[in-house]
C-alpha cells in the first residue's frame, strides 16, 4: 500500500517568510510525528499526534512552530518567520497504534515518509 | 534521561566482510530499540526492531542485533557486507514509558563498502 507523503519534496524561502509542510500518513494509521533532521543537531523530535490531539508538543524549538492534524489524518507543520537555523528536512512519520493506546508493551513501529527539505536564504 | 550513543561516526569494511556498528543506550525503563538505515537522498528505512521478546533480533537485508542488558548495548552486525550496504545506520531508543512513543536517535553511523 501507499507509504507516508509529503509536500513539497523541496521549499526555497527566503528568511521571515510562513511557510507550511504536508504530511499524508499511512491510511488507517493514528499516531503521526514531525521530525527534524540536521547537520549539526541531528535527528529531533518536533511534536506527537494522537488522533488529532498533541499530547506531546515538547521538541517544537520555538513558539514560531506550530502543527496540526485534521480529521485523524493529514498533518500540517507551520514555521512562521523562518530563521536560517531552521534550514533541514522535515521529516514525517506515522505508526498504527501510537502510545497510550490499550494493549500496546512496546513502542509501535514508525514509518517514515521521504521528507521535505527546507532552505531558508 | 533516556539517549544513545553510536560509538563510531564512519565505519569502513572491505566487501564480504563482517560488519559491526555499535549503539549503547541509556533509560531508565524497559526501552523499545531499533535501526534504521537511510540511503543518500532517501527516506528512513526500519532495519529491525527490539521489544523484549528475544534478545537477538533479525532483520532485513541479513543485519541482526543483539540486546545486552548487562551491557546496555545493541550493536547491529551483519556477516558479508554488500555494496547496496553502503548508507547511514541510526540506532533508536524509544524509552515508551512516559515519553509519547517519540524515538531518540543516536548520531548515526556512515557504513562505506570497498569494492
Amino acid at each position: 500500500g501507499a507509504g507516508v507523503s509529503q509536500s513539497p519534496s523541496n521549499k526555497v524561502t527566503e528568511k521571515g517568510k510562513d511557510v507550511e509542510l504536508r504530511c499524508d500518513p499511512i491510511s488507517g494509521h493514528t499516531a503521526l510525528y514531525w521530525y527534524r533532521q540536521s547537520l549539526g543537531q541531528g535527528l529531533e523530535f518536533l511534536i506527537y499526534f494522537q488522533g488529532n490531539s498533541a499530547p506531546d508538543k515538547s521538541g517544537l524549538p520555538s513558539d514560531r512552530f506550530s502543527a496540526e492534524r485534521t480529521g485523524g489524518s493529514v498533518s500540517t507543520l507551520t514555521i512562521q518567520r523562518t530563521q536560517q537555523e531552521d534550514s533541514a528536512v522535515y521529516l514525517c512519520a506515522s505508526s498504527q497504534r501510537g502510545f497510550g493506546t490499550s494493549g500496546e508493551t512496546s513502542t509501535d513501529t514508525q514509518y517514515f515518509g521521504p521528507g521535505t527539505r527546507l532552505t531558508v536564504l | 534521561a533516556q539517549s544513545v550513543t553510536q560509538l563510531d561516526s564512519h565505519v569502513s569494511v572491505s566487501e564480504g566482510t563482517p560488519v559491526l556498528l555499535r549503539c549503547n543506550y541509556s533509560s531508565s525503563y524497559s526501552p523499545s530499540l531499533f535501526w534504521y538505515v537511510q540511503h543518500p537522498n532517501k527516506g528512513l528505512q526500519l532495519l529491525l526492531k527490539y521489544t523484549s521478546a528475544a534478545t537477538l533480533v533479525k532483520g532485513i537485508n541479513g543485519f541482526e542485533a543483539e540486546f545486552k542488558k548487562s551491557e546496555t548495548s545493541f550493536h547491529l552486525t551483519k556477516p558479508s557486507a554488500h555494496m547496496s550496504d553502503a548508507a547511514e545506520y541510526f540506532c533508536v531508543v524509544s524509552p515508551f514509558y512516559n515519553q509519547g512513543g517519540k524515538l531518540i536517535f543516536g548520531q548515526g553511523t556512515e557504513l562505506s563498502v570497498k569494492p
